[in-house]
C-alpha cells in the first residue's frame, strides 16, 4: 500500500495473555520505529530499526516488549503477559530519510 | 542526556499568530522536525530543519538556531482546525527520532 499499515486497529485483550502487533511500512523505507501512546500524553520511543544494524532497544519498558523485523520489512511487536499500564496506542513509523517520518494509523490496545 | 522540551499548552484566537518553542539537548545532533497530530490521529509531518534559519510552508514556518539548541513552529492566521498537539522531535546522525511530550494548541473563536 501507499502508507503505513498496521493490524489489528484494536485489540481487546485480557490481564495475562500475550498480544502481537504488527507493521507493514511503506516500501523501501529502511527506518521502522515503534512508539506508544497513552491518552493525552507525548509519543514515548520504544525500538528503531535501520537497515540491516542491530536495532535500538532503549526504549522497550520492561523484558515483556519485543519487537523483530523480517527481511527488512514486515515488524512485529510482542507484549507477553500483559498488563493493564500496557493499555495504549501502540504507533508504527517507516522513514526513508532523516527528516520525514510517515506514521500508520495505530494500534489501539486495551488490556482488561 | 538527551531531552526536549516545550511548553504543554499554547491557546490562541482564530486569526491570530502563535509560536511554539522547542529547547533540545542531544549528541549527534542532525535536524528538527515538527509534527502535528490531531485528537484519535496519527502524528503527520509539518516541517524539517537540518540548516540554522526559517522555512515556510504555507501558514507554518519553523525555525532553527543549532548554537541555541533551539527552535521554533510559526502558525500564522490561525484557524479552527489547527486545534492539535505539536510535537518537536529531533533527528541524530544514527538517523533515530525522539518526540517531546508535545504542545496541546487550543484555537478559539
Amino acid at each position: 500500500g501507499a502508507g503505513v499499515s498496521q493490524s489489528p486497529s484494536n485489540k481487546v485483550t485480557e490481564k495475562g495473555k500475550d498480544v502481537e502487533l504488527r507493521c507493514d511500512p511503506i516500501s523501501g523505507h529502511t527506518a521502522l520505529y515503534w512508539y506508544r501512546q497513552s491518552l493525552g500524553q507525548g509519543l514515548e520511543f520504544l525500538i528503531y530499526f535501520q537497515g540491516n544494524s542491530a536495532p535500538d532497544k532503549s526504549g522497550l519498558p520492561s523484558d515483556r516488549f519485543s519487537a523483530e523485523r523480517t527481511g527488512g520489512s514486515v515488524s512485529t511487536l510482542t507484549i507477553q503477559r500483559t498488563q493493564q499500564e500496557d493499555s495504549a496506542v501502540y504507533l508504527c513509523a517507516s522513514s526513508l530519510d532523516l527528516g520525514t517520518i510517515y506514521f500508520g494509523e495505530g494500534s489501539w490496545l486495551t488490556v482488561v | 542526556g538527551q531531552s526536549l522540551e516545550q511548553p504543554s499548552e499554547v491557546t490562541a484566537v482564530e486569526g491570530a499568530i502563535v509560536q511554539i518553542n522547542c529547547t533540545y539537548q542531544t549528541s549527534g545532533f542532525y535536524g528538527l522536525s515538527w509534527y502535528q497530530q490531531h485528537d484519535g490521529g496519527a502524528p503527520t509531518f509539518l516541517s524539517y530543519n537540518a540548516l540554522d534559519g526559517l522555512e515556510e510552508t504555507g501558514r507554518f514556518s519553523s525555525f532553527l538556531s543549532r548554537s541555541d539548541s533551539y527552535g521554533y513552529l510559526l502558525l500564522q492566521e490561525l484557524q479552527m482546525k489547527d486545534s492539535a498537539s505539536y510535537f518537536c522531535t529531533y533527528n541524530t546522525n544514527a538517523g533515530k527520532s525522539t518526540f517531546g511530550d508535545g504542545t496541546t494548541l487550543t484555537v478559539k473563536p
